[in-house]
C-alpha cells in the first residue's frame, strides 16, 4: 500500500549524462516536492509543484529541472550530472491545504551515483 | 521560518523514555512546531506537531514550553526501531507551504 513511490531505488549514471528520476503518488495530493539529501546532511528542498504551478528554490542549480505531467506523477531531470550531484533524492507529497495538520508524505528515495 | 537548534546526537536505553530537546527561541506566534524522523535509508516520517498546548499521539508526546521558545519530543518507551534522525521544524501553516529541515538529532537506542 505504498503511497509515494520512487523508481528506481538505486540509479547509476555517468558524468554529464542526463538522468531522470520518477515519483508517483496514490494520495491524489496537490503538492509534490523534490528534496536532495547528501550523505550525513538534512534533506534540502529543490522545488515543488502546487498543482501545475512550479516553485523553484532560489539556490537550486539550473541543472535540475522538473516536470509534472499529471497529478500522480512528477519527474526530476538532471541535465548534466556532476560528481557533486550524487545524493539521495526524495519525493514528497502533501494535500496543500492551509490547515495545521498539513503533513508531508515521503517516498523511500532514489540513491543516485555519478561515475 | 524560525531556526531550530537540536543536539547532534544522543543515546538512550531500550524500554526507557527518550527526551529530545529543541530550541526555537525566535519562533513567531503563527508558527507551529513539527517533528519528523528519518530511519536509515528511508524517507522522513511525520511524528507529531503542536502550537502551544502539549500534544500526544500513538507515536510520541510533544511538550512545548509556555513561552514557546523550546520543546521536547518524548518517545515513552524507546525501541531499537526508534533509532533514527529526529528533525524539529517550525513553520507557518499556509497552503502549500514547504518544510525546511535543520540539522536534526541522531538518536541511537541501545539494548
Amino acid at each position: 500500500d505504498a503511497m509515494v513511490i520512487q523508481n528506481p531505488r538505486y540509479q547509476v549514471t555517468q558524468f554529464g549524462k542526463p538522468v531522470t528520476l520518477s515519483c508517483s503518488q496514490t494520495l491524489n495530493h496537490n503538492v509534490m516536492y523534490w528534496y536532495q539529501q547528501k550523505s550525513s546532511q538534512a534533506p534540502k528542498l529543490l522545488f515543488h509543484y502546487y498543482d501545475k504551478d512550479f516553485n523553484n528554490e532560489a539556490d537550486t542549480p539550473d541543472n535540475f529541472q522538473s516536470r509534472r505531467p499529471n497529478t500522480s506523477f512528477c519527474f526530476l531531470d538532471i541535465r548534466s550530472p556532476g560528481l557533486g550531484d550524487a545524493a539521495m533524492y526524495l519525493c514528497a507529497t502533501s494535500r496543500g491545504g492551509a490547515g495545521e495538520g498539513e503533513k508531508l508524505f515521503f517516498g523511500s528515495g532514489t540513491q543516485l551515483s555519478v561515475l | 521560518d524560525a531556526k531550530t537548534t537540536q543536539p547532534p546526537s544522543m543515546d538512550c536505553a531500550e524500554g526507557r523514555a527518550a527526551n529530545l530537546p529543541c530550541n526555537h527561541s525566535t519562533i513567531s506566534g503563527n508558527e507551529y512546531v513539527y517533528w519528523y524522523r528519518q530511519i536509515h535509508s528511508q524517507g522522513p516520517q511525520y511524528i507529531i506537531h503542536g502550537l502551544k498546548n502539549n500534544e500526544t499521539n500513538e507515536m510520541a508526546s510533544l511538550i512545548i514550553t509556555e513561552d514557546r521558545k523550546s520543546s521536547t519530543l518524548i518517545l515513552p518507551h524507546a525501541t531499537l526501531r526508534d533509532t533514527a534522525v529526529y528533525y524539529c521544524i517550525v513553520r507557518v501553516v499556509a497552503a502549500g507551504n514547504k518544510l525546511t529541515f535543520g540539522g536534526g538529532t541522531r538518536v541511537l537506542v541501545k539494548p
